[in-house]
């Protein structure tokens, strides 16, 4: 079946470090991949989604690319802020199915 | 455009009580997802509605769990009895169906439930 999996957390890094969060996926066919976010007391919010294989999903200066040669979605932003401070989620689908998660990583950025 | 609704946004109950859990779609969206979130994991598929059908029930424990989505509108999610490790994050989200395209999920609050 499919399955996802992520970096274990919690990372913890300064303001303007260079960030990435690293995901692997295992899936049948070619699924479309996600990350999204939750911060502190809210729901989950999509941040950046790659449909096909080569494609680079961007928001708000985070950006990751499908790999579909090492089976990899690593997120990664060059210049973190304290606002970026949440819980990361790594995800799969194919179509209208459900989504397949990864456990999350805690992010914690310090001024 | 409003989000996906849910409600309450906690609950706290004893085991063996039941309990129920309510969401309201965006408006249009045909399919209806209810995610369990235990803390420390990711959400896990429980049931996948679409319209007022069922796609996707395989991981929902239906000796104790039931879902409906009347109309094809708004879902309830019900427990009972529930069980101390049914304590989690209840996750609501939907999203259009076009035929051979990954529509975007939109998820709501979420309720918390603690049973104790």
């Amino acid at each position: 079946g499919n399955s996802v999996t992520q970096m274990e957390g919690p990372v913890t890094l300064s303001e303007e470090a260079f960030l990435t969060i690293n995901c692997t996926y295992t899936a049948t066919g070619y699924p479309s991949l996600f990350w999204y976010v939750q911060y502190p007391g809210e729901g989950l919010q999509l941040l950046l989604k790659a449909t096909k294989a080569d494609d680079k999903g961007s928001n708000k200066g985070f950006e990751a690319t499908y790999r579909k040669e090492t089976t990899s979605f690593h997120l990664e932003k060059g210049s973190v802020q304290v606002s970026d401070s949440a819980v990361y989620f790594c995800a799969l689908r194919r179509g209208a199915g459900k989504s397949t998660f990864g456990d999350g990583t805690t992010l914690t950025v310090k001024p | 455009e409003a989000g996906v609704a849910q409600s309450p946004r906690y609950k706290i109950i004893e085991k063996r009580q039941s309990v129920a859990f309510w969401c309201n779609p965006i408006s249009g969206h045909a399919t209806l997802y209810w995610y369990q979130q235990i803390l420390g994991q990711g959400p896990k598929l429980l049931i996948q509605f679409q319209n007022n059908g069922v796609v996707d029930d395989s991981q929902l424990p239906k000796d104790r769990f039931s879902a409906e989505r009347l109309k094809g509108v708004d879902s309830t999610l019900k427990i009972q009895p529930a069980k101390l490790e049914d304590s989690a994050v209840y996750l609501c989200a939907s999203s259009l169906v076009t035929s051979g395209v990954t529509d975007e999920q939109y998820f709501g609050p979420g309720t918390r439930l603690t049973v104790t």
